[in-house]
């Protein structure tokens, strides 16, 4: 696609159901960021990845939280036991990997929205 | 540790008016500083960022950024604000060369636009 899409845009679950959210990046980006962004926090960095591989996992809020990527394109954000602090819009971002490049501008998407009543 | 300050959670101007929304950061070593604009249910678009070359940046949509090092600052501007204009502003600063940490963003800046 032509940019970054994130689906479900909406979720609304009840507390302690388990969440799903999906990110598919840009077509040809290898590096991946999952955000989360709340009233509370702001925008937060959970966890990136460099193909299929997260280097470092410790943004993730808690051990609730898990990530992974396959095939070096779609990316997935588990949250187990939703809590009603989990409530947030998550935001996925992809970039290329240009060791030659000085920055490697990340491009978001929408976001998923979610509620956990 | 990185950190980025904004001051000013609300930003009301005139339209016409001189816009400036304030950056400050933290960054044990030179950074590289951006500013992201997000529209309502949307995204966040990059306007500009500094990258260790020209100290004044120019963006998309007329705004622009001077990066001061002595005062720690990279505080947005455009010399005439539009209706269009209205979001919410965030400055974000990352350590050069690395993506592994992402960005850290500051709280963020709602402008808001008079008529």
């Amino acid at each position: 696609g032509a940019g970054v899409s994130q689906s479900p845009s909406n979720k609304v679950t009840e507390k302690g159901k388990d969440v799903e959210l999906r990110c598919d990046p840009i077509s040809g980006h290898t590096a991946l960021y999952w955000y989360r962004q709340s009233l509370g926090q702001g925008l937060e960095f959970l966890i990136y990845f460099q193909g299929n591989s997260a280097p470092d996992k410790s943004g993730l809020p808690s051990d609730r939280f898990s990530a992974e990527r396959t095939g070096g394109s779609v990316s997935t954000l588990t949250i187990q036991r939703t809590q009603q602090e989990d409530s947030a819009v998550y935001l996925c971002a992809s970039s290329r990997f240009d060791s030659g490049t000085v920055y490697n501008e990340q491009f978001f998407g929408p976001g998923t929205r979610l509620t956990v009543l | 540790a990185q950190s980025v300050t904004q001051l000013g959670s609300h930003v009301s101007v005139s339209e016409g008016a001189l816009v400036l929304l304030r950056c400050n950061y933290s960054s044990s070593v030179p950074p590289y500083l951006f500013w992201y604009v997000q529209y309502p249910n949307q995204g966040l678009q990059l306007l500009l960022k500094y990258t260790s070359a020209a100290t004044l940046v120019k963006g998309i949509n007329g705004f622009e950024a001077e990066f001061k090092k002595s005062e720690t600052s990279f505080h947005l501007t455009k010399p005439s604000a539009h209706m269009s204009d209205a979001a919410e502003y965030f400055c974000a600063v990352s350590d050069p060369g690395g993506g592994a940490d992402g960005l850290t963003f500051g709280k963020g800046t709602h402008l808001i636009i008079q008529p």
